[in-house]
């Protein structure tokens, strides 16, 4: 059974850190793509961010990029989200999703974490 | 990375069909046959219910159906049923790679 298990988030103030974690198990995680999408409060889904299956391929959304980066290990079966100089809109639950019997969609996702960023 | 144009809400009685729209531009979803829906439910995380436009995953019943025309993609759930409440968004590819519509909130009268 593909399972998808987030950690890591929190309360942070403002221009602080956090690195989110991501455990898959269930599947052959070196041979797909993952991504990160999150969710404000009572708002729509955002795409974050995506990583190639040999991080060879990164992407970012513009209103992440250069403040949030996206990683992976392979032997670990965990992806990550480092995300640093927070700001208040940044506040959402982040979700892990992936393709996996899906190659251009995301057919299974985690159960979430949530990221507050207050003073 | 404009997202993609979704009402926001649309309404049905049990047993009719609805139809949601979700409008993109060549750069997205009239560029690519990678349109994907997911239905969420409060408090749960996104339920892929169509993907590559128009196919369903196993286990999706088949009063979901997707199509798309031009620049336009719609989802259409036909004998509505009261679970089938919930929101409902769009994703497309778009070489950035991804974008998501707003979100339609879909009521079962």
């Amino acid at each position: 059974e593909v399972q998808l298990v987030e950690s890591g988030g929190g309360l942070v103030k403002p221009g602080g850190s956090l690195r989110l974690s991501c455990a898959a198990s269930g599947f052959t995680f070196s041979s797909y793509s993952m991504n990160w999408v999150r969710q404000a409060p009572g708002k729509g889904l955002e795409w974050v961010s995506s990583i190639s299956s040999s991080s060879s391929y990164i992407y970012y959304a513009d209103s992440v990029k250069g403040r949030f980066t996206i990683s992976r290990d392979n032997a670990k079966n965990s992806l990550y989200l480092q995300m640093n100089s927070l700001r208040a809109e940044d506040t959402a639950v982040y979700y892990c999703a992936g393709g996996v019997v899906v190659v251009a969609a995301f057919d299974y996702w985690g159960q979430g974490t949530l990221v507050t960023v207050s003073s | 990375q404009s997202a993609l144009t979704q009402p926001r809400s649309v309404s049905g009685s049990p047993g009719q069909s609805v139809t949601i729209s979700c409008t993109g531009t060549s750069s997205d979803v009239g560029g690519y046959n990678y349109v994907s829906w997911y239905q969420q439910h409060p408090g749960k995380a996104p339920k892929l219910m169509i993907y590559d436009v128009s196919k369903r995953p196993s286990g999706v019943p088949d009063r979901f159906s997707g199509s798309k025309s031009g620049n336009t993609a719609s989802l259409t759930i036909s004998g509505l049923q009261a679970e089938d409440e919930a929101d409902y968004y769009c994703c497309s590819y778009a070489g950035s790679p991804w974008v998501f519509g707003g979100g339609t909130k879909l009521t079962v009268l």
